[in-house]
């Protein structure tokens, strides 16, 4: 079975800062790897997906992933941070046939102006 | 930009008493899918819906659930009798034939007492 962990917790970076997110899956074949976004009392906004192709993907929001096989990691990064994506991260991987969305547990983002 | 509407945002239910959530998916979106998410704890896999049936299902999701698209429109969530542990922001979420990425709704938050 596939999973999903997110060694963060909760993150803290100053405004105008780099940002890097971790994320670590499980998965038996080729995964299908997502970042979401949810702000509070929000749903869960996609913010950018990896299928195949090109392991650096560029997302929403000034966001881009990273997919590494080798490190079964997907990490998500930001040259700049801003007050606005303080926010919790989720991690997911897709199942393939059975289409079924495994999330980590999340990183909770604070931006410090 | 096309949206998961769900409704209602927040319904506070009494033990033992059934609770219908609401979604309306995107209108060219052919999967539909609940998650839930209990409050500190990881986002959850409920139960997937395509072609007026259900897909796949979670461990999760008992003889208490059930998933209904009594129309062209919308698609249900049924808890037949609430328990203390269903309290939970619950997320619908639709997604295109061959399009991994799902859109979420914005959760509709249970809390049963």
């Amino acid at each position: 079975a596939q999973s999903v962990t997110q060694p963060d917790i909760h993150i803290t970076v100053s405004e105008g800062a780099s940002l890097e997110l971790r994320c670590n899956y499980s998965y038996g074949a080729t995964p299908y790897l997502f970042w979401y976004v949810q702000s509070p009392g929000q749903g869960l906004q996609l913010l950018l997906k990896y299928f195949s192709g090109d392991t650096l993907v560029q997302g929403i929001k000034g966001f881009e992933a990273e997919f590494k096989r080798s490190q079964s990691s997907f990490n998500l990064r930001k040259p700049s941070v801003h007050w606005s994506d303080a926010a919790e991260y989720f991690c997911a991987v897709h199942s393939g046939s059975a289409r079924q969305l495994t999330f980590g547990s999340g990183t909770q983002l604070t931006v410090l102006p | 930009e096309p949206e998961v509407t769900q409704t209602p945002s927040h319904q506070v239910t009494q033990m033992g008493q059934e609770v219908i959530l609401r979604c309306v998916p995107i209108s060219n979106h052919l999967y539909f899918y609940w998650y839930r998410q209990i409050l500190g704890q990881k986002v959850e896999f409920l139960v997937s819906f395509y072609n007026n049936e259900i897909s796949e299902k979670s461990e999760i999701f008992d003889d208490q659930f059930s998933v209904e698209r009594p129309d062209g429109s919308n698609f249900t969530l049924k808890i037949r009798s609430t328990k203390l542990e269903d309290s939970a922001m619950y997320f619908c979420a639709s997604a295109r034939p061959g399009d991994y990425g799902y859109t979420f709704g914005s959760g509709t938050r249970l809390t049963v007492v």
